[in-house]
């Protein structure tokens, strides 16, 4: 167990809905990172958040849009879901985001189908 | 930008020692070399992270030459339960993005 929860851990919607995935870092972890795994592919950067601010962007589409509340927990919205929008999505956290040593740990994911 | 290569795929039979070599020519004076293990289904999880020399730890040992353009990452007595994706990941020294390209990483197939 990593200490990063993400709820939903599944989830089934339909083309050209809007979904929310959310995620809890580990205690005392200030940045949290989204990313995307296609079936059978690499893991894709999507965004990351630095104690409630926006750090770094990745391939993330403009239909998707994230935030970090004050109590860092976050959130990934996702709309006008395609069916290639169909991926595992991972959160991870770590304690800051530019130290040398900094390691991720990453939640269990949410498999997100778009039917 | 400190971009890394590893091979797609490796087979091994358990019991054997395993190597998976990570190159990453660009790696800057402050980036560190992170591996990273990730089964189906399942998010990644930290293996080992290392300078330069050696690094060993209860799961693995990371090997890193001197001029720090490579990385390999030894896995000894391989079992089928080590069937997984490894990734090598480099950063964040002069932060960007790149250290957060996880990359198809290695598939390592272990076989009875």
């Amino acid at each position: 167990d990593s200490g990063v929860t993400q709820t939903p851990k599944h989830l089934i919607t339909a083309t050209g809905q809007r979904v929310t995935l959310r995620c809890s870092p580990r205690s005392g972890d200030l940045s949290v990172y989204w990313y995307q795994q296609s079936l059978d592919q690499g893991l894709q950067f999507l965004i990351q958040y630095y104690n409630g601010e926006e750090r770094a962007k990745g391939n993330i589409l403009e239909r998707f849009s994230a935030q970090q509340f004050p109590d860092l927990h976050s959130e990934l919205n996702l709309s006008s879901l395609e069916l290639g929008d169909s991926a595992l999505y991972f959160c991870a956290s770590s304690v800051d985001w530019v130290t040398s040593t900094d390691t991720q740990y990453f939640g269990p994911g949410t498999r997100l189908t778009v039917l | 930008l400190a971009k890394t290569t590893q091979p797609i795929s490796m087979d091994s039979y358990e019991g054997q020692e395993v190597n998976i070599t990570c190159s990453h020519n660009n790696i800057a004076t402050n980036d560190y070399i992170t591996w990273y293990q990730q089964f189906p289904s399942q998010g990644p999880r930290f293996i080992i992270q290392g300078y330069k020399t050696k690094v060993t730890n209860e799961v693995a040992s990371l090997f890193i030459p001197a001029d720090r353009k490579s990385s390999t990452l030894s896995l000894p007595r391989v079992s089928l339960s080590d069937t997984a994706v490894y990734y090598c990941l480099v950063g964040p020294g002069s932060y960007n993005t790149d250290k957060l390209i996880f990359g198809t990483g290695t598939r390592l197939q272990v076989f009875p």
